[in-house]
């Protein structure tokens, strides 16, 4: 059964430095990863999405992400957080030709702090 | 398109009452999914939808919870009875059918409260 690990339930960042958010899978088969994100209140928005080629994938609000086969890791980075990054962020994985449903993880919140 | 589009976004009901939640997807999208998100468990999915035909309910909770999707443009979720613990945010979200590899887009969710 495929599954989804977010180890940190919380990540404190000052602003203006380096993120990471951390996420690793388990699948049989080839994954399909993806990032959201969730502001309060909202619906969660998507952020960015690898399939595969370049293992380093951009995305929305100057997020990236790589993806690390070796590791089946897939963790979220950016240069200089903002405060406005402050919000709770999953990790998702779907693989293709099988039940093609979407599995989560159980989400990191991330805080920058000014 | 106006995006997934959920419908009450707030529901406070009695123990015991019966519950509908209703979802209209993305025009042209042939997945549905049914999500439900607590502090406890994160975002579980309940069940899924291809081309309308359930695939997936092995994350329903129990015999009380129910999905359907009549057509293309339409879901709903009921439970019942419904209980003070099925107290959530449900999702709703669709995604296209041409492979595994395009993301789902989620509704502005629903949230129960069962008092």
């Amino acid at each position: 059964a495929q599954s989804v690990a977010q180890p940190e339930d919380q990540v404190n960042v000052a602003e203006g430095n380096p993120l990471t958010v951390k996420c690793t899978y388990s699948v049989s088969g080839n994954p399909y990863l993806f990032w959201y994100v969730q502001y309060p209140n909202r619906g969660l928005q998507f952020l960015l999405k690898y399939i595969t080629g370049d293992n380093l994938v951009k995305g929305s609000y100057g997020f990236e992400a790589e993806f690390n086969k070796s590791q089946t890791s897939f963790h979220l980075k950016k240069p200089s957080a903002l405060v406005s990054d402050s919000a709770l962020y999953f990790c998702a994985v779907r693989v293709y030709n099988r039940d093609d449903k979407i599995i989560f993880g159980k989400g990191t919140r991330l805080h920058i702090l000014p | 398109d106006a995006g997934v589009i959920q419908s009450p976004r707030h529901e406070v009901t009695e123990m015991g009452q019966e519950v509908t939640l209703r979802c209209k997807p993305i025009s042209g999208h042939d997945y549905l999914f049914w999500y439900r998100q607590t502090m406890m468990r994160g975002l579980e999915l309940l069940i899924y939808f291809n081309n309308n035909v359930p695939i997936d309910d092995s994350g329903m909770p129990e015999d009380r919870f129910s999905a359907k999707m009549p057509n293309a443009s339409f879901s709903t979720l009921k439970i019942q009875p419904s209980e003070p613990r099925d107290s959530a945010v449900y999702f709703c979200a669709s995604s296209e059918g041409s492979g595994a590899a395009t993301e789902a887009f989620f509704g502005q969710g629903t949230r129960l409260t069962v008092v």
